[in-house]
């Protein structure tokens, strides 16, 4: 979406290492940040959010950051595992909106082993 | 089991034969919505419902029509599909549409030849 950027639109990371991907939004209002992970064939599953009276959230190897002031989160995974392999979306609030999400273009993540 | 769930999974149809996705969730969510999957596009709301009797339009809502009669079914309606509308579709169920999880239905592939 136009008010939605993220980065970036592929990225290969060797197994092991730790992968980032960042989504940059436009509303300073919106208070809830989530990550969605497709794995190919199948459907979008949320696997973090976060919301905007915190700075950072883990889950294992999963994390999300939040900075409100430059408007961008981020996630991040550690010790990147093949499975890990996927399309990831971020999906803010859409700022001109109370009913809608806004989704990113998607950030294809690519393990090397 | 809480799931969302799309049928059919595939459909081949031709153009201007008036066909229905169906969807229907078993989680008591207020709102769902509907989005295409194009290649390079991500997801692409085309309408939503907050609420029973309550739907708009999304971002791109030509050539469909949706109803939601009861809370729980929200169906899909290409009164007469084009080859533009070859897609995957994915429904998804929401408690709330703000702060909540999405959850999504497992796709339809649609080819409209």
């Amino acid at each position: 979406g136009e008010n939605v950027e993220q980065h970036p639109s592929t990225l290969s990371v060797q197994e092991g290492d730790s992968a980032v991907i960042k989504c940059t939004y436009s509303d300073s209002a919106s208070n809830y940040f989530p990550w969605y992970k497709q794995e190919l064939g199948k459907r979008p599953q949320l696997i973090i959010d976060i919301r905007s009276n915190v700075g950072e959230k883990k889950d294992q190897r999963i994390a999300v950051t939040l900075n409100k002031t430059a408007k961008h989160f981020s996630l991040h995974i550690t010790e990147t595992q093949p499975e890990d392999s996927a399309v990831y979306f971020c999906a803010p609030p859409n700022p001109d909106s109370n009913y809608q999400l806004i989704w990113g273009a998607g950030t294809k993540l690519i393990i090397k082993p | 089991e809480a799931q969302v769930t799309q049928n059919p999974r595939y459909l081949i149809t031709v153009t201007g034969k008036k066909l229905t996705v169906t969807c229907s969730q078993n989680m008591n969510h207020e709102y769902m919505s509907w989005y295409r999957q194009d290649p390079g596009l991500g997801l692409r709301q085309i309408y939503y419902s907050m609420n029973v009797e309550v739907t708009d339009k999304g971002d791109v809502p030509e050539g469909y029509k949706v109803s939601r009669k009861e809370k729980r079914n929200f169906p899909l309606i290409l009164e007469s599909p084009s080859p533009n509308q070859t897609s995957l579709y994915f429904c998804a169920s929401s408690l709330r549409v703000m702060n909540t999880e999405a959850f999504f239905g497992q796709g339809t592939r649609l080819t409209v030849v």
